[in-house]
């Protein structure tokens, strides 16, 4: 069974701050590890992926994340904060063709 | 490129009506998956279809059936609603099968009064 925990249902930064928003995972094979972003009253959008390869992935918007396997960690980071960047991001985890495990969702506050 | 298109986007039903959403997958993607997102919540899967074939099943009422047709469409059936199943419904279909990446429509919010 796969599982995935986000850490702190709420984040608040201010504008050009580091965010770091943090998701452990759970899973007894390989993961596949996602990122998505949901504006409100919006859709899913996928802001990174690991898959295999290099731990280190780089997305959308300026935001990267590391899987470290060692802390079953995919932790999301961006340097500076911009104000669009206010969102809920979800974590996912699957392996090869299975489901999409959701985390419970960080709300992304960004303050001027 | 061409999406994951499903519809309605919104509805609105009153208890124990019926309604059914449509989800239409990218070309040639084979696999589609339906999630419900409650108001403040995570998308929970309900169900998963593969070559037309129930693939996994997750958290899907009774209540709830759904299929995938011959052109890999699928659709969503939803009998005796409740005011509990005012969501975001969200249909993904699959990538390359060597990524597990999933895209995603943009949704149909149902609205049960």
């Amino acid at each position: 069974a796969q599982s995935v925990t986000q850490l702190g249902s709420h984040v608040s930064v201010s504008e050009g701050a580091l965010v770091l928003l943090r998701c452990n995972y759970s899973s007894s094979v390989p993961p596949y590890l996602f990122w998505y972003v949901q504006y409100p009253n919006q859709g899913l959008q996928l802001l990174l992926k690991y898959t295999t390869g290099a731990t280190l992935v780089k997305g959308i918007n300026g935001f990267e994340a590391e899987f470290k396997k060692s802390e079953t960690s995919f932790h999301l980071t961006k340097p500076s904060a911009h104000m669009s960047d206010a969102a809920e991001y979800f974590c996912a985890v699957s392996s090869y063709t299975d489901k999409l495990i959701f985390g419970t969702g960080t709300r992304l506050q960004v303050f001027p | 490129a061409a999406g994951v298109i499903q519809s309605p986007r919104h509805l609105i039903k009153e208890k124990r009506e019926t309604a059914t959403l449509k989800c239409y997958p990218i070309p040639r993607h084979d696999t589609v998956y339906w999630y419900q997102q409650g108001p403040g919540q995570d998308p929970q899967f309900l169900i998963s279809f593969y070559e037309k074939m129930q693939s996994d099943k997750g958290s899907i009422p009774d209540r709830f059936s759904a299929q995938q047709f011959s052109d890999y469409h699928s659709e969503l059936n939803m009998s005796s609603l409740e005011l509990g199943d005012s969501a975001l419904y969200f249909c993904a279909s699959l990538g390359q099968k060597n990524t597990g990446e999933l895209f995603f429509g943009e949704g149909s919010r149902l609205t049960v009064l």
